[in-house]
């Protein structure tokens, strides 16, 4: 079993929809969850950043972790084509390794 | 901020062939520098850190080897690429909320 799952996709969508990207991971010492967005032929950068269990918003993103479940998510609203690129979740403990999900692909449709 | 710089940007190298990489970061002093590499349509797979000059972790037995001769400068290297080596190679610095990354080279090993 891999430390962190992610549906590879492809996920398309028109514009305007709201997207939901998720992740599942089975170790439990993961405190810091990370949402990166590559997009093609580019180094990935960071989308979002949590601490913990709980809710983060900016701007027409929100990410969602649940520790209980060992899951987390990225909500994106009123998605738009400049959104397609792939998206990267990733978690850490406390230490100085990252683990990153396989990438979800999005297109959003105009 | 942090910034990074990769180059070169696409490199095509036969089987055998040697290799170096070369990562410079701008912006910050000490920092924890890494080495990804991420197949197509894969995640990002960690071949080495580095939490100082002269200090290399590596991850995955293979080829590879990195070195950290300066502060601001890690390199990733090969006496003799193989086919399997093909990817995309991303340099990347941890800050306090998550990775900063290189713009990547792709790597075609012919």
């Amino acid at each position: 079993q891999k430390e962190v799952e992610q549906d590879p996709g492809p996920l398309s969508v028109p514009e305007g929809a709201i997207v939901s990207l998720n992740c599942t991971y089975s170790n439990s010492a993961f405190q810091y969850f990370m949402w990166y967005r590559q997009y093609s032929r580019k180094g990935p950068e960071l989308l979002m950043y949590t601490y913990s269990s709980g809710n983060k918003e900016d701007g027409r993103f929100t990410a969602q972790v649940d520790k209980s479940s060992k899951y987390i998510s990225l909500f994106i609203r009123d998605s738009q084509p400049s959104d397609s690129a792939t998206y990267l979740c990733a978690m850490r403990t406390g230490g100085f390794k990252t683990i990153f999900g396989a990438g979800t692909r999005l297109f959003v449709k105009a | 901020s942090q910034t990074i710089h990769q180059w070169p940007a696409t490199l095509v190298q036969p089987v055998g062939s040697p290799l170096s990489l070369e990562c410079t970061v701008e912006g910050t002093s000490n920092p924890n520098l890494y080495w990804y590499r991420q197949a197509a349509g894969r995640g990002l797979q960690l071949l080495f850190y580095s939490v100082g000059i002269g200090q290399i972790s590596s991850e995955v037995p293979q080829n590879l080897s990195a070195s950290r001769p300066q502060d601001r400068q890690f390199i990733l290297s090969s006496k003799k690429l193989l086919l399997s080596d093909s990817g995309f190679y991303l340099c990347a610095e941890q800050g306090n909320y998550g990775y900063t990354f290189g713009s990547g080279t792709r790597l075609t090993v012919v």
